[in-house]
């Protein structure tokens, strides 16, 4: 089973301030499958990148993906207070993996 | 629109099974592939398969193999995710997530299913 690493675990930022999150696989994933999810407090996770680096329909291009391999990235480029909320990275392999999250506060 | 909408929460016993029902809108049941993803409170989201509704194929994490089944019904637009032998730390809030066909990942979401385990 692919391992994903997340950090840091908690980001505090300020808003209009740009938020990088990381996602580490413990072997090479697919790009192709490779999701980042937000999930607001009492909310269902939503897609917000797949692919790596494409944005889900109707999100903001503040939003952006990159990376390959074991190495991915999300950011947020000017942070807005509705950001607030934890950010989760997905793979499918042989199965699917979530990362541990990253919870996204605003100062 | 396409919507997943899930039905209400339940309280269980330990040792007993519960079973959660996911029904979608439109045409998309027959196309999409249903994962079951499961989050227990103030944690992450850990997954535990999926099904297609078309063929009846599933696909089990390895952790609930021999305690989950997932099932559909064709005729209602719905799928079913069953969890027996059912102990406390199954509490957590279930979703039932939608992998459209020849997407890439879970792109629609129903609004969770909460499952208690109290004795």
């Amino acid at each position: 089973e692919i391992v994903l690493t997340q950090s840091p675990g908690t980001l505090s930022l300020s808003p209009g301030e740009r938020a990088t999150l990381s996602c580490r696989a413990s072997q090479s994933v697919s790009s192709s499958y490779l999701a980042w999810y937000q999930q607001k407090p009492g909310q269902a996770p939503r897609l917000l990148i797949y692919g790596a680096s494409s944005r889900a329909t109707g999100i903001p291009d503040r939003f952006s993906g990159s990376g390959s391999g074991t190495d991915f990235t999300l950011t947020i480029g000017r942070l807005e207070p509705e950001d607030c909320a934890v950010y989760y990275c997905q793979q499918f392999g042989s199965s699917l993996t979530f990362g541990g999250g990253t919870k996204v506060e605003i100062k | 629109q396409v919507q997943v909408v899930q039905s209400g929460a339940e309280v269980e016993k330990p040792g007993a099974s519960v079973k959660v029902s996911c029904k979608a809108s439109g045409y998309i049941f027959s196309g999409y592939y249903f994962h079951w993803v499961r989050q227990a409170p103030g944690q992450g989201l850990e997954w535990m398969g999926w099904i297609n509704p078309k063929s009846g194929a599933t696909d089990y994490a390895q952790r609930f193999q021999g305690r989950v089944t997932m099932t559909r019904d064709t005729s209602i637009n719905t799928a079913y995710m069953e969890l027996s032998r059912l102990r406390s730390d199954d509490t957590a809030m279930y979703y039932c997530a939608g992998w459209a066909p020849g997407g890439t990942a879970l792109d629609i979401w129903g609004q969770g299913t909460m499952v208690t385990v109290s004795s």
